[in-house]
């Protein structure tokens, strides 16, 4: 089993629609938990941070449920240009990222 | 601010040569690491150093590779002798200490590629 697992898609969704991905991990020590944006052939970009009470940064909204060890990403009203990979990032000790294998998202007009 | 600087973009190599890639972190962080993605595969971690120090080398993947950080400024990743199976993209990044040190920024990535 993967330490962290994502559905790699791809999502197909129209402009406008909302969109959710979710995000497993297997160590219950893991610390911090990340969502980054990779666009194609370019660096991971950190979207944002997820926390236990949720985040929301505009049309983004993430959540951490501890209990159940996984995390999910909310994006609404989506926009031609959220095409991207979205990668699930979880940190346990000494600051070691692992990352699940991305979740391709396709904004359609 | 300059971001995490990585440099070649690009190299192609044949089996069996040497191959050296530079990370510049952002000025003023102590925490570099190195990631790799193979085709098809998630990034995987390699190793990361802490100032000059390396704290935690886990993902290298053999003995092949070798990883430095002189002065605990920029630094180099070699793999000498390369196989095919080193393929891939080479990613470095760059954090604060401290509270932040969990925020990770990365290089553009060298992409490697041995024929």
């Amino acid at each position: 089993r993967k330490e962290v697992e994502q559905d790699p898609g791809p999502f197909n969704v129209p402009e406008g629609a909302t969109v959710a991905f979710n995000c497993t991990y297997s160590n219950s020590a893991s610390q911090s938990f990340f969502w980054y944006r990779q666009d194609c052939r370019k660096e991971p970009k950190l979207l944002m941070s997820v926390y236990s009470s949720g985040n929301e940064d505009g049309r983004f909204t993430a959540q951490l449920n501890r209990a159940s060890q996984y995390i999910s990403l909310l994006i609404r009203d989506s926009k031609l240009s959220d095409s991207a990979t979205y990668l699930c990032a979880v940190i346990g000790g000494y600051q070691k990222v692992t990352f699940g294998t991305g979740t391709k998202l396709q904004v359609i007009p | 601010e300059a971001g995490v600087t990585q440099f070649p973009s690009h190299s192609v190599i044949e089996k069996g040569q040497t191959v050296t890639l530079r990370c510049d972190p952002i000025s003023g962080h102590d925490n570099l690491y190195w990631y790799r993605r193979v085709m098809g595969k998630e990034i995987k971690f390699l190793l990361h150093f802490v100032k000059e120090s390396k704290q935690d080398e886990s993902g290298m993947p053999n003995n092949r590779f070798l990883a430095e950080r002189t002065g605990g400024t920029y630094s180099t990743l070699k793999v000498q002798p390369a196989e095919l199976e080193d393929s891939g993209v080479y990613f470095c990044a760059s954090s604060h200490t401290g509270p932040s040190k969990n925020i990770q920024y990365f290089g553009a990535g060298t992409r490697l590629s041995v024929l």
